[in-house]
């Protein structure tokens, strides 16, 4: 199994702040790595695929990078509908596919 | 637009068999990998398992081979089944699809909430 360690498991923000995630690999899953966002009572929303492409109408303020085994998704400048929780999910091993515990972005 | 709706009972009985199904609307279910994923309350997500369209599946081994997902082409549906809950199985549970180059979940339902309980 693969497992996906993300930190930290909360991030404290302001608004208007820069937030950087963090998401490892316990071995390299290449660039097939993916980034959700999860907010309560909602359904979890794709954010990128292939380690850095951006899912639909996703804004521009998120950027993702990375490969193998350490990779960062990144808000430039929070807005209040960013708070929320953020997974990872590798799929290189797509017979068993695994997801970070998360990290939860809220306000400062 | 592709949409996903989960369906089926909010309370099972321990030891008894959950069984949900996903309804695929706008969009044929003869293509894509068809997910199932849950989060139980304060814990993350996780996968449950996949069905190809075709009717190749793959799960996750934590579940003991608890969980069959099927493939119903003609009502556009797949379905979860998951044998001998316990109240550990209490959780929301999400049917999802892939996206059509990667591994990973673009389209979600809203999810819905099972609660095992006696």
């Amino acid at each position: 199994e693969i497992v996906m360690t993300q930190s930290p498991a909360i991030l404290s923000v302001s608004p208007g702040e820069r937030a950087t995630l963090s998401c490892r690999a316990s071995q390299s899953v290449s660039s097939n790595l993916a980034w959700y966002q999860h907010k309560p009572g909602q359904a979890p929303r794709l954010l990128f695929y292939g380690s850095s492409t951006r899912a639909t109408g996703v804004p521009a303020r998120f950027s993702a990078s990375g490969s193998g085994t350490e990779f960062t998704l990144t808000i430039s400048s929070l807005e209040s509908e960013d708070f929320a929780v953020y997974y990872c999910q590798q799929y290189n091993d797509w017979l068993r596919l695994t997801f970070g515990q998360g990290t939860k972005v809220d306000i400062k | 637009q592709v949409q996903l709706q989960e369906s089926g009972p909010g309370l099972v009985k321990p030891s008894e068999t959950l069984s949900l199904t996903c309804t695929v609307s706008g969009a044929s279910i003869s293509s894509h990998y068809w997910s199932w994923m849950r989060q139980s309350s304060g814990k993350g997500l996780e996968w449950i398992g996949y069905v190809f369209y075709s009717g190749g599946t793959s799960y996750n081994p934590s579940l003991k081979s608890r969980a069959t997902i099927s493939v119903d082409r003609p009502k556009n549906q797949f379905s979860l089944k998951l044998t001998s809950v316990s109240v550990a199985d209490t959780a929301i549970y999400y049917c999802a699809r892939d996206t059509d180059t990667a591994m990973a979940l673009e389209i979600w339902g809203q999810g819905t909430l099972v609660i095992v309980s006696s």
